[in-house]
């Protein structure tokens, strides 16, 4: 079975210092693992994605993933915030035929000025 | 390339009337879209999987009366909520995929809220 967990519900950091959301899956299968971003009434939008390449992943706008199989975790992270990145976060994982995304509960991200 | 219209944005309406929402495929041909359903504060979960051409199959829980899907071009599913009651007030969105695993498209989403 699988399934997604993102350890915070709410993370609130400064303007200019770095992004930590953490995320923790189980999967049977080697797993695709995506990051997306959800500002307030848009659409998803895709941040970055992990397809068992590199383990370290880049994105857009200066966000990055490491998938570390070991601790089951694909932690999304940035050095530096930018008010712009205020939104909520999804960690999705997708295994096997890939026709199917599952959903983490979401991170609701704050930055402060 | 690999855009998602989805339409209305947001909508309002009555309780027990039917509300349409419209996912289409601009630029590529989806042989399968997802609806998903978004509760406040609460993760997106899948509510149905709509294949061109067939039947939807829906998620455990998920009423395919209340929920209508029909997906019946290469671009185009619709959402229909039928007898819509203040509880089904959510976010709907739509993703589509034509068939490479890594593209799939999110739509911008439809903000329903039934008064």
């Amino acid at each position: 079975a699988q399934s997604v967990t993102q350890l915070d519900s709410h993370v609130s950091v400064s303007e200019g210092t770095p992004v930590l959301l953490r995320c923790n899956y189980s999967s049977s299968y080697s797993p695709s693992l995506f990051w997306y971003v959800q500002h307030p009434n848009k659409g998803l939008q895709l941040l970055l994605k992990y397809t068992s390449a590199a383990t370290l992943v880049k994105g857009i706008n200066g966000f990055e993933a490491e998938f570390k199989k070991s601790e089951t975790s694909f932690h999304l992270t940035k050095p530096s915030a930018h008010m712009s990145d205020a939104a909520e976060y999804f960690c999705v994982v997708s295994e096997g035929s890939g026709n199917q995304f599952y959903f983490g509960t979401g991170t609701s991200l704050t930055v402060i000025p | 390339g690999a855009v998602v219209s989805q339409h209305p944005s947001r909508v309002i309406c009555k309780s027990g009337t039917s509300v349409k929402i419209e996912c289409r495929s601009l630029d590529f041909q989806a042989t399968t879209m997802f609806w998903y359903r978004q509760f406040p504060k609460q993760s997106l979960m899948l509510m149905a999987t709509s294949n061109e051409g067939s039947k939807a199959t829906y998620e455990q829980g998920v009423e395919k009366d209340k929920f209508l899907i029909n997906h019946a071009s290469l671009t185009l599913s619709t959402l229909t909520v039928t007898s819509a009651h203040p509880e089904d007030s959510s976010f709907y969105i739509c993703s589509a995929s034509k068939g490479d695993f890594y593209g799939y498209t999110f739509g911008s989403g439809t903000r329903l809220t039934v008064v």
